[in-house]
């Protein structure tokens, strides 16, 4: 059964201070690590795709990387604004659509 | 664009009741998926749809109902609610070849008492 772990459940950073969430994943014929953005009360918000041990991608201040096992969402010179609950996804296939099994996420609290 | 929209954005049920949550998105997307949310255990894909006329069941289909009759809406029905069914729903949509990049919608917060 396809898992998705994510750590720490929650994260308080002062701002400025670099940090990094963890995406821990066991599955079968792996399609893709996806993370996403949820702020409280929204929908989650689609940030990276990775599809390769090795690729990397950078948005602003956080920059998501992968391995065979894990993902990081690294975060530098946090800001208030990117407190939210970060969430990570990985896809397979199933009949004719595409699925995402997610993590339980990261809660990241930005201090001023 | 509206992006994806959800209809009602909160909603307290009695146990045995019914309703239907509608997902509406102007985007022209193929997909459609409804997820339900709850504390600890993430995003869990209750039904979804690959086009007009077609749904299929997800992780947790048992006791939804759902429907694709317009391309741009998918409703979500409980036929008879129950307390476990309190959650959070979010309905999702992409288009064909953006496989994993789900656009999602503010969610409806129901309550089953």
């Amino acid at each position: 059964e396809d898992q998705v772990t994510q750590s720490p459940e929650a994260l308080r950073l002062q701002e400025g201070e670099s940090s990094s969430l963890n995406c821990s994943y066991t599955v079968s014929g792996l399609r893709g690590l996806f993370w996403y953005r949820q702020d409280p009360g929204k929908g989650p918000e689609f940030l990276f795709t990775l599809y390769s041990a090795g690729e990397e991608k950078e948005k602003e201040r956080l920059k998501a990387t992968l391995t065979k096992k894990e993902s990081f969402l690294h975060i530098t010179a946090p800001k208030p604004e990117d407190s939210a609950t970060y969430l990570c996804a990985v896809g397979f296939s199933s009949g004719s659509a595409r699925q995402l099994t997610f993590g339980s996420g990261t809660q990241l609290t930005v201090l001023p | 664009n509206a992006g994806v929209t959800q209809t009602p954005k909160f909603r307290v049920l009695k146990t045995g009741q019914s309703m239907t949550l509608l997902c509406a998105q102007d985007m022209n997307h193929e997909y459609m998926y409804w997820y339900r949310q709850d504390p600890g255990m993430g995003l869990r894909l209750i039904h979804y749809s690959v086009g007009e006329g077609t749904t299929a069941k997800g992780e947790v289909p048992d006791g939804y109902n759902v429907s694709r009759l317009k391309k741009q809406n998918f409703l979500l029905g409980l036929e008879s609610a129950a307390p476990s069914q309190t959650s959070v729903y979010f309905c999702a949509s992409h288009k064909t070849g953006a496989a994993y990049e789900q656009y999602f919608g503010p969610g409806t917060r129901l309550t089953v008492t």
